[in-house]
């Protein structure tokens, strides 16, 4: 079964500063996703960023970027110039195909992050 | 273009009554799911309905939650009766297939 892990509960950092959130999944599948998501009091989950397994690149988009290796089962999610509105929940999730032809997430347990003025 | 539709927003109810939580996907999105969100905890796939088919529901607790996608379009996911550790919030989401997955702000349940 694959599992998501992310060994951080709760992370803060200073505004304008550079934070990383780790992820680590375990999976015996060779074709499949990974995604962080962010969840604000609002309870919306808001996709911040995408990675397809079959990629060697890292994705970016703006101020985040991953660091995806894809050996060692690691997904960790990198925000510079860190925002007050980056204060969140994240979550790091794993996707991969089902047999009906449509597609499952995983979750981890998500990280807290703070961001301080 | 609007977003997944979930009401209500929040619900407060005594342990062996009984729920439903209503969902209206992105028009067109043919797959439907339903995730459980405990606090503290990352969503969990509950059931996964492919137009009005479920094609996962493994789960999904059937001796006391139910679901159905009617006409494969709205959904309605139901608690008989619930307990104190089905509070949760319930997040509800839509996609076309790969891309496109879209969440709803959910339904945060209390029982007491």
């Amino acid at each position: 079964a694959q599992t998501v892990t992310q060994s951080q509960p709760e992370m803060s950092v200073q505004e304008a500063e550079t934070v990383t959130l780790s992820c680590t999944y375990d999976t015996s599948e060779s074709n499949y996703y990974l995604f962080w998501y962010k969840q604000p009091p609002s309870r919306q989950m808001i996709l911040v960023i995408r990675q397809e397994a079959y990629k060697q690149q890292n994705a970016t988009e703006n101020r985040f970027s991953v660091n995806f290796q894809k050996a060692a089962k690691s997904f960790s999610l990198k925000i510079s110039d860190s925002q007050l509105g980056d204060t969140a929940m994240y979550f790091c999730a794993f996707m991969k195909p089902t047999t009906s032809g449509t597609y499952k997430y995983i979750f981890g347990t998500g990280t807290r992050l703070k961001v301080l003025a | 273009e609007a977003g997944v539709a979930q009401s209500p927003r929040y619900k407060i109810i005594e342990k062996r009554q009984s729920v439903a939580f209503w969902c209206n996907p992105i028009s067109g999105h043919a797959t439907l799911y339903w995730y459980q969100q405990i606090l503290g905890q990352g969503p969990k796939l509950l059931i996964q309905f492919q137009n009005n088919g479920v094609v996962d529901d493994s789960q999904l607790p059937k001796d006391r939650f139910s679901a159905e996608r009617l006409k494969g379009v709205d959904s309605t996911l139901k608690i008989q009766p619930a307990k104190l550790e089905d509070s949760a919030v319930y997040l509800c989401a839509s996609s076309p297939g790969l891309h496109g997955y879209t969440f709803g702000s959910g339904t945060r349940l209390t029982v007491v």
